[in-house]
């Protein structure tokens, strides 16, 4: 069975600095995604990006980017110029592609507290 | 498009009692599926669709019934509410399981006394 870790429960950045949230995850198939949501104090779940473990560029949105080591099965989220709106628990999440294993399966989160 | 809607936002409920959370999407996705989200725990599948009149188990079914009479909807059901029931539920969907990214509904905020 899959299985994603996050093994930082908590994090704290300044603003305006950078900072990297760590997630591992076990698997024995090939082709997958990997994801990366955020969950602010509002609860909604917000996708922050998305990386196809056949690509071997790493995903960026503006601010945020990842470092996909595909053979050491890591996947860590990049925040660059750090935001008060960037408060939130980040999940990270892993999809194996197509069948009936395509659901996801989610690590335990990250709360990120950005400070002034 | 509103995406994945939920509802209600917020219920309480007393042990034995039963409830149905409504999740409702336009987009017309294939796939569909509930997710209980609780302290320390991330969030963990409960029963998933991949079309209408098609429905399986996901990690933690016990307790929880669906059914997907049509594209737009996929309910989930209570069927003797207890306290171990207490969490934050959230719907999601995608054009297919496994091959797309889900879109998450705000959630519903369900108490067990």
């Amino acid at each position: 069975a899959q299985t994603v870790t996050q093994s930082q429960p908590e994090m704290s950045v300044q603003e305006a600095e950078t900072v990297t949230l760590s997630c591992t995850y076990d698997t024995s198939e090939n082709n997958y995604y990997l994801f990366w949501y955020k969950q602010p104090p509002s609860r909604q779940m917000i996708l922050v990006i998305r990386q196809e473990a056949y690509k071997q560029q790493n995903a960026t949105e503006n601010r945020f980017s990842v470092n996909f080591q595909k053979a050491a099965k890591s996947f860590s989220l990049k925040i660059s110029d750090s935001q008060l709106g960037d408060t939130a628990m980040y999940f990270c999440a892993f999809m194996n592609y197509g069948g009936s294993q395509g659901n996801l399966i989610f690590g335990k989160g990250t709360k990120l507290s950005v400070k002034p | 498009n509103a995406g994945v809607t939920q509802t209600p936002k917020f219920q309480v409920l007393k042990t034995g009692q039963s409830m149905t959370l409504q999740c409702a999407q336009d987009m017309n996705h294939e796939y569909m599926s509930w997710y209980r989200q609780d302290p320390g725990m991330g969030l963990r599948l409960i029963h998933y669709s991949v079309g209408a009149g098609i429905t399986d188990q996901g990690e933690v079914p016990n307790g929880y019934n669906v059914s997907r009479s049509t594209t737009e909807d996929f309910p989930l059901r209570l069927l003797s509410a207890a306290p171990s029931q207490t969490s934050v539920y959230f719907c999601a969907s995608s054009y297919g399981l496994g091959t797309d990214t889900q879109y998450f509904g705000p959630g519903t905020r369900l108490t067990v006394l």
